[in-house]
């Protein structure tokens, strides 16, 4: 069964940082291309960014590039995301998503982020 | 950034069908599929349909989706009170290097 288990969040003041994991087991996690998503309270879904199978070639929305810093270690089977200069409008729920070629298919639960003073 | 535009509300009783359309341009929904995500309430997305108008193991066929041109669409036939959550179009986009968008959300109600 695939299972993404995210981590990590939490409140943090503006300007701090946060780092999310995601703990994936079920599946081949150097196999797959990986997301975070992003949503914000009573908001829509956000595509937040992106990372290939090794981890060579990485994708970041406008508003998070620069800030945002995606990573992942295969040997622990874990997806991260380093979040700095953190803003209110960051403020979300972050789920990560493993992707197919067509996009995501599984999803975790998400974890929240909370940036507030 | 949601570059895709659904209706922000669609509703129907038991028992009817429901359309929910999803709007984009030649650079995401013209040039690559198109993914639908039920995210019920208090919970993470789920996918739906998947490449147009595929669907996962587990997905009732009371689902379906379509694609023409730059415009795509998810249909509910037999609306049931558990069908009752917001639905989201997605699709790749290559006008911004290789991300991926997803719809504005539609808010399905079952009176």
């Amino acid at each position: 069964e695939v299972q993404l288990v995210e981590s990590g969040g939490g409140l943090v003041q503006p300007g701090g940082s946060l780092r999310l994991s995601c703990a994936a087991s079920g599946f081949t996690f150097s196999s797959y291309w990986m997301h975070w998503v992003r949503q914000a309270p009573g908001k829509g879904l956000v595509w937040v960014s992106r990372i290939n199978s090794d981890g060579s070639s990485t994708s970041y929305a406008d508003s998070v590039k620069g800030r945002f810093t995606i990573s992942r270690d295969n040997a622990k089977n874990t997806l991260y995301l380093q979040m700095n200069s953190l803003r209110a409008e960051d403020t979300a729920v972050y789920y990560c998503a493993r992707v197919r070629r067509y996009g995501p298919d599984y999803w975790g639960q998400g974890t929240l982020v909370t940036v507030s003073s | 950034q949601s570059v895709l535009t659904q209706p922000p509300s669609a509703s129907g009783t038991p028992g009817q069908r429901v359309t929910i359309s999803c709007s984009g341009s030649s650079s995401n929904i013209g040039s690559n599929t198109v993914n639908w995500y039920q995210q019920l309430p208090g919970t993470a997305p789920k996918l739906l349909i998947y490449s147009n108008n595929q669907r996962p193991s587990g997905v009732p066929d009371r689902f379906s989706g379509s694609k023409s041109g730059t415009s795509a669409s998810l249909a509910i036939s037999g609306l049931q009170s558990e069908d009752e959550a917001d639905y989201y179009c997605a699709a790749w986009d290559d006008s911004l290097n290789g991300l991926y968008v997803f719809g504005t959300g539609t808010k399905v109600t079952v009176l």
